[in-house]
């Protein structure tokens, strides 16, 4: 176990409507990353977390936001669900930002849009 | 963006055989890279990682083999189990993430 740790686990929700996932984060780790994996696909980068600041954000609209709070733990918000945002959510918790940084997951939530 | 790709999709092979998984990445400045374990419903599982100043690192029961020159990764599982049974992902760095490559599906057969 990475200890990280995200909630819910699964959540269906109606397309337009907003939802929010949470993440903690491994103990000892600043960093948080939330990544949206399809079916069948690999992840891709969401955004970035670093002391309460976003730290990078990959090709993703603004209506993917999110927060980090003093403790590290993260919330991805995401606004006007489409039926294409149905996928699995999964963050990822390193000790430190930058290129040479391991990064450990948590086990997902898995959304689905109808 | 970089782009990280496999292989082959889909890898079988007998318990007790080795398992090499494959992978190839496109930036030739990445520096580190992750193998990446993931059964399903869960999410991916750190296995090992290597820094681009090494060729070979070791780890329980896997290798990785890091070759620059064509920007080649491999993870070599040795006498692949049951357990092994997932999918493997490659991921090289980027200034602060991970890019990630469709995957390899390993089955062991029993």
């Amino acid at each position: 176990e990475t200890g990280v740790t995200q909630s819910p686990t699964h959540l269906i929700k109606t397309r337009g409507q907003q939802v929010t996932l949470r993440c903690s984060s491994q103990s000892g780790h600043n960093t948080v990353s939330w990544y949206q994996q399809a079916l069948g696909q690999g992840p891709q980068f969401i955004f970035q977390y670093y002391r309460e600041e976003e730290n990078g954000r990959g090709n993703f609209p603004p209506r993917f936001s999110g927060l980090q709070f003093p403790n590290y733990s993260s919330e991805l918000n995401v606004n006007a669900l489409e039926l294409d945002d149905s996928a699995l959510y999964l963050c990822a918790s390193s000790p430190r930002t930058g290129s040479r940084t391991e990064a450990f997951f948590g086990q997902g939530t898995r959304l689905t849009v109808v | 963006g970089e782009s990280v790709g496999l292989h082959l999709p889909t890898l079988s092979v007998q318990e007790g055989d080795n398992s090499i998984i494959n992978c190839a990445y496109s930036n030739s400045a990445s520096d580190y890279f992750i193998w990446y374990k993931q059964e399903s419903g869960k999410g991916p599982q750190f296995i090992i990682d290597i820094r681009s100043n090494m060729d070979k690192r070791q780890g329980q029961r896997v290798t990785v083999l890091l070759n620059k020159t064509v920007k080649h990764l491999s993870l070599q599982i040795a006498a692949t189990q049951p357990g092994d049974s997932a999918v493997y992902f490659c991921a090289e760095t980027g200034a602060n993430n991970l890019f990630f490559g469709t995957g390899t599906r390993l089955t062991v057969i029993p």
